[in-house]
């Protein structure tokens, strides 16, 4: 079954820290994986995408690593802004299926 | 300009009513997507839509029908509302279907309440 776990569900920092979001996926056979950003009240929006020969893509502070052997990916946040606070949504594509996980949580507090 | 624009952006309504979203995108897409992300803000697929011909179709309801006039509308009509239809629904477009490396571009969402 097409799964996408991410962890930890939230995560609170202090500005200015780094963090680490997990993704672990048994989306087969693998596609793509990419990692979205969701602002409250707003549509997510594409940060990085990630193909099989693919193992890391950064955007700005953002960076995401993949692993196909594991089926893992992670996105690191480095130098956290208050505008970093968002939902950090994994999706995982197959041929035809698009599996997005649940999510996690970030706050950033001054 | 907005990318991709659904309306109305907020939506409240009795049990039983019908209804319908709106989605356009003028990004010259092939491809437009509904998704519903329930009150855990999980997102989940619901339609796909490739040159106006429906590609994905996920178990949703056939209350839940989708429609596209041209490949840069993708409309959502609800028959029957459910208190279970609650949720924020978005509407999607991208180049071309997911599993090549696209990037799908999201509208605002629709924040539907059902009554």
């Amino acid at each position: 079954k097409n799964q996408v776990e991410q962890s930890p569900q939230s995560l609170i920092i202090l500005e200015g820290k780094n963090c680490t979001l997990q993704c672990n996926y048994t989306v087969s056979p693998f596609s793509n994986l990419r990692w979205y950003k969701q602002d409250t009240g707003r549509g997510p929006v594409s940060l990085t995408i990630m193909t099989f020969s693919e193992n890391t893509k950064s955007n700005g502070r953002y960076t995401a690593t993949l692993d196909a052997d594991t089926k893992q990916s992670s996105l690191h946040i480095t130098a956290s802004q208050l505008s970093d606070s968002a939902s950090y949504i994994c999706v995982v594509s197959a041929i035809n299926d698009m599996r997005f996980g649940a999510g996690t949580r970030l706050t950033v507090k001054p | 300009d907005t990318a991709v624009s659904q309306t109305p952006k907020y939506l409240v309504t009795q049990m039983g009513n019908d209804k319908s979203i709106k989605c356009e995108q003028n990004l010259g897409h092939d491809t437009m997507y509904w998704y519903k992300q329930d009150s855990k803000k999980f997102l989940k697929i619901m339609f796909s839509y490739n040159n106006k011909e429906l590609i994905i179709n996920e178990t949703v309801p056939n209350r839940f029908s989708p429609k596209s006039p041209d490949k840069a509308h993708l409309n959502l009509h609800i028959n029957s509302l459910e208190l279970g239809d609650s949720a924020v629904y978005f509407c999607a477009s991208s180049p071309w279907l997911a599993g090549s490396k696209n990037i799908q571009y999201f509208g605002a969402g629709t924040r539907l309440s059902v009554l």
